[in-house]
């Protein structure tokens, strides 16, 4: 049974530049979530999908975008990339029960690197 | 939004002692604790959790005590391995597992 993947594993743009990363969440799991980590801090929450529709946000701009396919797979897109979104980005599936997110389970990440 | 802070930042301990790590929050609100730990290079991983109609939960080595009326709780490891040296996040929140609060992270060294 894989569990959550992302695409790729690292990534270098450019300022002002677009990104697209990638998810699969774990079989078995419907909802997804995206966090930003910082090097050496806490992992920091952007978003949750679910039913192919954004269900909470945390405090980043509307740069930071994203989608969730019928297959419950998600993307993540960040538009005019700044020096600060370097950092590593996470996505974490889980099931939905009850109108709330049961346990998250984190993939590998995806390093991205903004010059 | 929730303020969590994790002591200590760093911990180092001699293989086969126990560690202590504790995690302070400030929403009382919060209804699920659960401690992650995340290696090098890699994405965190669900360690133990636990849900706030319960004061403790074990696992093996590894249990979490829960206090609602201070607003804290503790990840306990037993019998620590080289294998258990890595970073170590709370991440409390409420209404279920929707948008994680991660703290500010414990480096724990576990010397052979």
């Amino acid at each position: 049974d894989a569990g959550v993947t992302q695409s790729p594993t690292h990534l270098i743009k450019t300022r002002g530049q677009q990104v697209t990363l990638r998810c699969s969440p774990k079989s078995g799991h419907d909802t997804v979530s995206w966090y930003q980590q910082a090097l050496g801090q806490g992992p920091q929450f952007i978003f949750q999908y679910y039913e192919e529709e954004e269900r909470q946000r945390g405090n980043f701009p509307d740069r930071f975008s994203g989608h969730q396919f019928p297959n419950y797979s998600s993307e993540l897109n960040v538009n005019a990339l700044l020096l600060g979104d370097s950092a590593l980005y996470l996505c974490a599936s889980s099931r939905w029960l009850r109108g709330r997110s049961e346990t998250q389970y984190f993939g590998p990440g995806t390093r991205l690197l903004v010059l | 939004g929730e303020n969590v802070e994790q002591h200590p930042s760093t911990l180092s301990v001699q293989e086969g002692d126990s560690a202590v790590i504790k995690c302070t929050y400030s929403d009382s609100a919060s209804n699920y604790f659960p401690w992650y730990k995340q290696e090098l290079g890699k994405g965190p991983q669900l360690i133990i959790d636990i849900r706030s109609n319960v004061g403790e939960k074990k696992d093996q080595r590894i249990a979490v005590t829960l206090n609602k009326t201070a607003k804290h709780f503790s990840l306990h490891i037993t019998e620590t391995q080289p294998e258990d040296s890595a970073v170590y996040f709370c991440a409390p929140t409420q209404g279920g597992a929707n948008n994680l609060f991660f703290g500010t992270g414990t480096r724990l060294t576990v010397i052979p």
